[in-house]
């Protein structure tokens, strides 16, 4: 069974540093992917990030990057020059090639203070 | 860029009745999903469709669950008597193939409250 473990419920972090929000998983399938999401207190679910688990190098999109360490399967989120708009809950989700459904982690409520 | 939309954004209704819930995927994907959050807590999965019938669907998607997808743009999710712990909020999610095989795209959700 697919397992996300977010161990970070809330983080307190001021503007302008950069911030790692911890996720470690535990697969069996050979092939997977994993995700970040942002999910601000409006509800919505925003796509940040996606790293595919035979991808050479460690995903980026701006100021996002992700952190892939196969060995130790964790999938850390960075996010650099963190502005008071990144404050939201964050959560880190996978998906194994041979199941349809993504999985999800309990997220972390990020806080950027002023 | 291409979205998700969900409708109602909000919708309110009393235990035991019946409650669609609707959403229009990205035209060209052809994998649809529902999640649902309830408050607080993290997303679950409930059930995937494609080709029209369910693929996939947790334990939470009993007999009170159905989806449908009647026609070439629309994909609902019908609870038949809603209970209380329905309250949630629910993700429509949709696929294509245009950017791997992983990536969902999901809606802004609808959020049910059962009264």
């Amino acid at each position: 069974a697919q397992k996300i473990t977010q161990t970070q419920p809330g983080m307190f972090v001021q503007e302008k540093e950069a911030v790692t929000l911890d996720c470690t998983y535990d697969t069996s399938d050979p092939s997977y992917g994993l995700f970040w999401y942002k999910q601000p207190s409006s509800g919505e679910m925003i796509f940040l990030i996606y790293q595919g688990s035979y991808d050479q190098q460690n995903a980026t999109e701006g100021r996002y990057s992700l952190n892939f360490q196969k060995a130790r399967k964790s999938a850390n989120l960075v996010i650099s020059a963190s502005q008071l708009g990144d404050s939201a809950m964050y959560f880190c989700a996978m998906r194994g090639v041979r199941d349809d459904k993504i999985i999800f982690g309990k997220g972390t409520r990020l806080h950027i203070l002023p | 860029e291409p979205e998700v939309t969900q409708t109602p954004s909000h919708q309110v209704t009393q235990m035991g009745q019946e409650v669609i819930l609707r959403c229009v995927p990205i035209s060209n994907h052809l994998y649809f999903y529902w999640y649902r959050q309830i408050l607080g807590q993290k997303v679950e999965f409930l059930v995937s469709f494609y080709n029209n019938e369910i693929s996939e669907k947790s334990e939470i998607f009993d007999d009170q669950f159905s989806v449908e997808r009647p026609d070439g743009s629309n994909f609902t999710l019908k609870i038949r008597s809603t209970k209380l712990e329905d309250s949630a909020m629910y993700f429509c999610a949709s696929r294509g193939l245009d950017r791997g095989l992983y990536e969902q795209y999901f809606g802004p959700g609808t959020r049910l409250t059962v009264t």
